[in-house]
C-alpha cells in the first residue's frame, strides 16, 4: 500500500516568515495529494490539494508543489500568522481511492 | 463544501459496554464512507471503508467483530465499538465522499473515553 512520510514533525516560525512542510510517497500510481489543517480536537480541514497532472497550485498565502518523478510534494505557507498554528497533514490517494496520511507537522507561529 | 455530521461529539462509557457512533452526509449522497482512528498527537489511521449496501472492508489489524460498521443508506454509516476497553479510547473520525474521484469530507469526530 501507499506510504507517506512527512517532515518536519514540528516547526516553529516567526510571524511573517514562511513555513515549508515536505512529504514523500511510495506509490507511483497515487494521483491526488490533499493537505489538511487540524486544530486541537477538531476535524481535519482541507486547505489545498493538487492532482498529478499539475506541478504547482497556489491559493493566496498557501501553495503546494508536486514532483512526480521524485515522488514528493510540499506545502508552502507565506506571511505566516498566529492563526496558522495547527497540525498539518499531507495525504496521498492511490488507485484504491483511499487516503494515506503523513504523520503530521505541528506548526507554531510565534508572535 | 459538503457537510458531514458525526454524533455524538464525545462519549464516556464503562469498560465492557458498546458504543455506537453515527456519521451522516447532510447534503449529498455518500457512496463511500471511511472510518479513522486518531490517537493523541498521532496521524489518522484508516480503520475501514464502507460502501452503501455492502460489507465494510477492514484494514489489516482492525478487528471486524469489535468494530462493527453498517452503511445502510447513502447518508448514514454507523460504527459500533463492542465490548469497549480503555485502550479503545481515541478520537474516531468519519469521512464521506459522493464518488470515486471526489473530495472526501470529514465529520467533526467523536472523542471516546472508556473508563
Amino acid at each position: 500500500g501507499e506510504n507517506v512520510e512527512q517532515h518536519p514533525s514540528t516547526l516553529s516560525v516567526q510571524e511573517g516568515d514562511s513555513a515549508v512542510i515536505k512529504c514523500t510517497y511510495s506509490d507511483s500510481a497515487s494521483n491526488y495529494f490533499p493537505w489538511y489543517k487540524q486544530e486541537l480536537g477538531k476535524r481535519p480541514q482541507l486547505i489545498i490539494d493538487i492532482r498529478s497532472n499539475v506541478g504547482e497550485k497556489k491559493d493566496q498565502r498557501i501553495a503546494v508543489t508536486l514532483n512526480k518523478t521524485a515522488k514528493h510534494f510540499s506545502l508552502h505557507i507565506t506571511e505566516t500568522q498566529p492563526e496558522d498554528s495547527a497540525v498539518y497533514f499531507c495525504a496521498a490517494r492511490s488507485n484504491d481511492y483511499k487516503l494515506s496520511f503523513g504523520a503530521g507537522t505541528t506548526v507554531t507561529v510565534r508572535a | 463544501g459538503a457537510v458531514v455530521s458525526q454524533h455524538p461529539s464525545w462519549v464516556i462509557c464503562k469498560s465492557g459496554t458498546s458504543v455506537k457512533i453515527e456519521c451522516r452526509s447532510l447534503d449529498f449522497q455518500a457512496t463511500t464512507m471511511f472510518w479513522y482512528r486518531q490517537f493523541p498527537k498521532q496521524s489518522l489511521m484508516l480503520m475501514a471503508t464502507s460502501n452503501e449496501g455492502s460489507k465494510a472492508t477492514y484494514e489489516q489489524g482492525v478487528e471486524k467483530d469489535k468494530f462493527l460498521i453498517n452503511h445502510a443508506s447513502l447518508t448514514l454509516s454507523t460504527l459500533t465499538v463492542t465490548s469497549a476497553h480503555p485502550e479503545d479510547s481515541s478520537f474516531y473520525i468519519c469521512s464521506a465522499r459522493a464518488g470515486l474521484n471526489t473530495e472526501a469530507f470529514f465529520g467533526q469526530g467523536t472523542r471516546l473515553t472508556v473508563v
